[in-house]
């Protein structure tokens, strides 16, 4: 199985700071790569896709980029609606696997 | 615009087999689009898959799991099912079911997902 290791596992930020998520692959996995939104009690939302397609109706300040085996995922100015867990994830190769997830909460 | 519901029971005996089906609307899940998914998420803990479908049948699962999941499709109902056998306090979890780009592919959307809990 391929490893996905987020980093890091919680991040304490502010409103309006820049905020970046780090995603590594154990394998390559080109740019087989997705990010998802979760918040409390709610399902995963997507974000991202195909490592920097940004997912229609999400807000221009998230952005992904990375190929093989590291990939980021940028906030460029955090706002309230932004605290949540952020998840990786690859769909290279099966079985499909997750990172363990950033857990992004206000300073 | 697809949604997705899961429904089945909230609580399940170890040993049992666990059983959810997620109904589809605003969509066929006989569109060759789609493939369909189901994730899972023990409480406090990370995402795990478990396996799609395709609405022709074929299906994916994964290797930890497959020797105890069954994913099946109903067209004529516009749901998919999952059952997990053999179940124990490990398989507690909220389940999602997820409509999917491919397989293996990306998630979106996702249903509300549901909470199962294995216990006597």
């Amino acid at each position: 199985d391929i490893q996905m290791t987020q980093s890091p596992s919680t991040l304490s930020a502010s409103v309006g700071d820049r905020v970046t998520i780090t995603c590594r692959a154990s394998q390559s996995i080109s740019s087989w790569l997705a990010w998802y939104q979760q918040k409390p009690g709610k399902a995963p939302k997507l974000l991202i896709y195909k490592a920097s397609s940004l997912e229609s109706g999400v807000p221009s300040r998230f952005s992904g980029s990375g190929s093989g085996t590291e990939f980021t995922l940028t906030i460029s100015s955090l706002q309230p609606d932004d605290f949540a867990t952020y998840y990786c994830q690859q769909y290279n190769s099966y079985p499909e696997t997750f990172g363990q997830g950033t857990k992004v909460e206000i300073k | 615009q697809l949604q997705l519901q899961e429904s089945g029971p909230g609580l399940v005996k170890p040993s049992e087999t666990l059983s959810l089906t997620c109904t589809v609307s605003g969509g066929s899940i006989s569109s060759s689009s789609y493939y369909w998914g189901w994730i899972r998420q023990p409480p406090g803990k990370g995402l795990e898959w478990i396996g799609s479908i395709y609405y022709s049948g074929s299906t994916y699962y994964n290797p930890s799991l497959k020797s105890r999941v069954t994913i099946s499709v109903d067209t004529s109902k516009n749901q998919f099912s999952l059952k997990l056998s053999s179940v124990t306090a490990a398989d507690t979890a909220v389940y999602y079911c997820a409509s999917r780009s491919g397989s293996p592919g990306i998630s979106d959307p996702w249903g509300q997902g549901t909470l199962v809990t294995v216990s006597s």
